[in-house]
């Protein structure tokens, strides 16, 4: 079965510290897709990263970087020198092609709280 | 561009009274989606539309749910008979073609149902 976990409930750091939001996921398929979405106090939720289950290169994109591990089934967040328009909940999703379509699975989120 | 855009954005209503929701999806888009985000469920998958067909409506989660699309844009997702546990964040997302796995899905604000 398909299951993304995000072990970290609520997270709250002091700005500039830096943090790493872990998410470990489930699926038998051996093509799918991560992704990290970020959901402000607004609500509306932000695309940050898609990832393929081919390409295990770490990515940077500013003070954002990714691991993906394919050997713990990891695709953990790390964000640099945090900011407090960094505060947000931040859910992994997981997509699959099985379906035939483009389901995202997510897991429960992280509620960062970065503090000036 | 313009984005996904959904209304209302917050509806208050009486247990047992019908609510339409409405979901604007990314001009161009054929694939949307509805997912829920309650208190401890999470976000759930309700219903796929792959232009004005429903090709996966597993995740609606009584027969009180119903969606439909026209034109292969606006969708609208109704609720008969409301009761307090509909009570949610209704998310509508759309993505270019449905293509499994790695299209990204681009999400609305959503809409906040509170059923008193």
């Amino acid at each position: 079965a398909q299951k993304v976990t995000q072990a970290q409930t609520e997270i709250s750091v002091v700005e500039k510290e830096d943090v790493t939001l872990d998410c470990v996921y489930e699926t038998r398929d051996t093509t799918y897709y991560l992704f990290w979405y970020k959901q402000p106090p607004s609500g509306e939720l932000v695309f940050l990263i898609r990832r393929n289950s081919f390409d295990e290169q770490n990515e940077i994109s500013g003070r954002y970087s990714w691991n993906f591990q394919k050997s713990t089934s990891s695709f953990n967040f790390t964000i640099t020198a945090s900011q407090v328009v960094d505060s947000a909940v931040y859910f992994c999703a997981l997509s699959e092609s099985s379906g035939g379509y483009n389901k995202l699975i997510f897991g429960a989120g992280t509620r960062l709280a970065v503090h000036p | 561009g313009a984005g996904v855009s959904q209304s209302p954005s917050n509806k208050v209503t009486e247990k047992g009274k019908d609510v339409e929701l409405r979901c604007d999806p990314i001009s161009g888009h054929t694939a949307l989606y509805w997912y829920r985000q309650s208190l401890g469920q999470g976000l759930e998958f309700l219903i796929y539309f792959q232009g004005n067909s429903a090709p996966d409506k597993s995740g609606l989660p009584s027969d009180r749910f119903s969606a439909e699309r026209t034109g292969g844009s606006v969708s609208t997702l109704t609720i008969q008979r409301t009761q307090q546990e509909d009570s949610a964040v209704y998310l509508c997302a759309s993505s270019l073609a449905g293509r499994p796995p790695q299209e990204t899905q681009y999400f609305g604000p959503g809409t906040r149902l509170l059923v008193l």
